[in-house]
């Protein structure tokens, strides 16, 4: 199956900091990519959807101007966590499709996520 | 939009064959139904997908019945190592927007 790579994979920050996670399909290029929030023992909830050069599409409730998401290219999507604060701890997942047809019309492949420490 | 039951947990031991059904109940014509493992601290990954009637690859078998309100994942002869936890979706499309609706996760725990 296809690859994502998500980077850092822990990360810990001082409050008040910002946070940037990477997301990158290896071996697609990933039409939509999205990012999902998941804390212990609860499945994942989605968080934002983009598609490449367009704006991202916030779930409700997800304040748009404290997860900052970029998807700028077809093999890149990035989640800014602004002014992060201990409550903003989670682990963190991102996950990407290729055009359909390319794979499965459903098949999404996810990155290895990324734990947020915020002290 | 469906709404997703599965069980919470599931305990079973080694080399036994490992059934979870999940309830998908208002599934739309188009949906798929696909199923992912996770393990702890890392991302979901993908198990298998089908649309009705039944599907099989190198690790799993899914079983749909004809009014695909429901499926079975089916992981045959489990070892310790499928301890993790198994999330039922269907995936949603309307235009050309996918949706992925997530069930709870079933942990499935296997025993020597």
């Amino acid at each position: 199956g296809a690859v994502v790579s998500q980077h850092p994979s822990r990360v810990i920050c001082k409050s008040g900091t910002s946070v940037k996670i990477e997301c990158r399909s290896l071996d697609f290029q990933a039409t939509t990519m999205f990012w999902y929030r998941q804390f212990p023992k609860q499945s994942l909830m989605l968080m934002a959807t983009s598609n490449e050069g367009s704006k991202a599409t916030y779930e409700q409730g997800v304040e748009k101007d404290k997860f900052l998401i970029n998807h700028a290219s077809l093999t890149l999507s990035t989640l800014t966590v602004t002014s992060a604060h201990p409550e903003d701890s989670s682990f963190y997942i991102c996950s990407a499709r290729g055009a359909q047809g390319l794979y499965s019309n459903t098949e999404a492949f996810f990155g290895q996520g990324t734990r947020l420490t915020v002290v | 939009l469906a709404k997703i039951t599965q069980p919470i947990s599931m305990d079973s031991y080694e080399g036994q064959e490992v059934n979870i059904t999940c309830s998908h109940n208002n599934i739309a014509t188009n949906d798929y139904i696909t199923w992912y493992q996770q393990f702890p601290s890392q991302g979901p990954r993908f198990i298998i997908q089908g649309y009705k009637t039944k599907v099989t690859n190198e690790v799993a078998s899914l079983f749909i019945p004809a009014d695909r309100k429901s499926s079975t994942l089916s992981l045959p002869r489990v070892s310790l190592s499928d301890t993790a936890v198994y999330y039922c979706l269907v995936d949603h499309a309307m235009d050309s927007n996918y949706q992925l609706i997530w069930g709870a996760g079933t942990k499935l725990i296997i025993k020597p």
